[in-house]
């Protein structure tokens, strides 16, 4: 079907504030991994899931950060007390093989987030 | 964790000229390496990939080498066209994809 769907694609909120990010990955693509991106960098790895399970949540920044993927389809990334530095392009990418295997990552059009 | 350092971060070039971007990996374990070129505003994508039982592959105008004993591999972009500026991203599969900094292609007509 389509491709790595993320929303939303802009969001604007105040410090403090909880923020959840959605996506919809590519149907049957059981890997599944959140990256943020700043400006001028590369993608930054913040968690891995494989099926339902983290595989590898090793990059998330720290205890504000929390994803779910109960299905082990769509999956949400949530951040709590959204802090000024939070603010980046989140993106989400699924992939048909796992980690170790490698293989292509389909990422989505990202959700950039601003924190104020 | 794997740790992917790329240069340059910048390169220009005329167009019809070659670029080389390099990248180095620290997981000996790493046997996938991805490139992506990411367009202002657009998603990255996948333009070529090496696994680690092979030292070169080639589609086109691009091609990228491997060296696993000095853990660099690098891509390699011939007749450069305008349509090629864009941001270059190396990776490498230690446990999960880790992505180099980016180079910035800019090809200049």
């Amino acid at each position: 079907g389509a491709g790595v769907s993320q929303t939303p694609s802009n969001k604007v909120t105040e410090k403090g504030k909880y923020v959840e990010l959605r996506c919809d990955p590519i149907s049957g693509h059981t890997a599944l991994y959140w990256y943020r991106q700043s400006l001028g960098q590369g993608p930054e790895f913040l968690i891995y899931f494989q099926g339902t399970g983290a595989a590898d949540d090793s990059g998330l920044p720290n205890d504000r950060f929390f994803a779910v993927r109960p299905e082990g389809s769509v999956s949400t990334l949530k951040i709590q007390r959204t802090e000024r530095g939070d603010s980046a392009v989140y993106l989400c990418a699924s992939s048909s093989a796992s980690g170790r295997i490698g293989g292509e990552l389909f990422f989505g059009e990202g959700s950039r987030l601003t924190v104020l | 964790g794997e740790n992917v350092e790329q240069h340059p971060s910048t390169l220009s070039v005329q167009e019809g000229d070659s670029a080389v971007i390099k990248c180095t990996y620290s997981d000996s374990a790493s046997n996938y390496f991805p490139w992506y070129k990411q367009e202002l505003g657009k998603r990255p994508q996948l333009i070529i990939d090496i696994r680690s039982n092979v030292g070169e592959k080639k589609d086109q105008r691009i091609a990228v080498t491997l060296n696993k004993t000095a853990k660099h591999f690098s891509l390699h972009i011939t007749e450069t066209q305008p349509e090629d500026s864009a941001v270059y991203f190396c990776a490498a599969n230690g446990d999960k994809l880790s992505f180099g900094a980016g180079t910035t292609v800019t090809v200049r007509a």
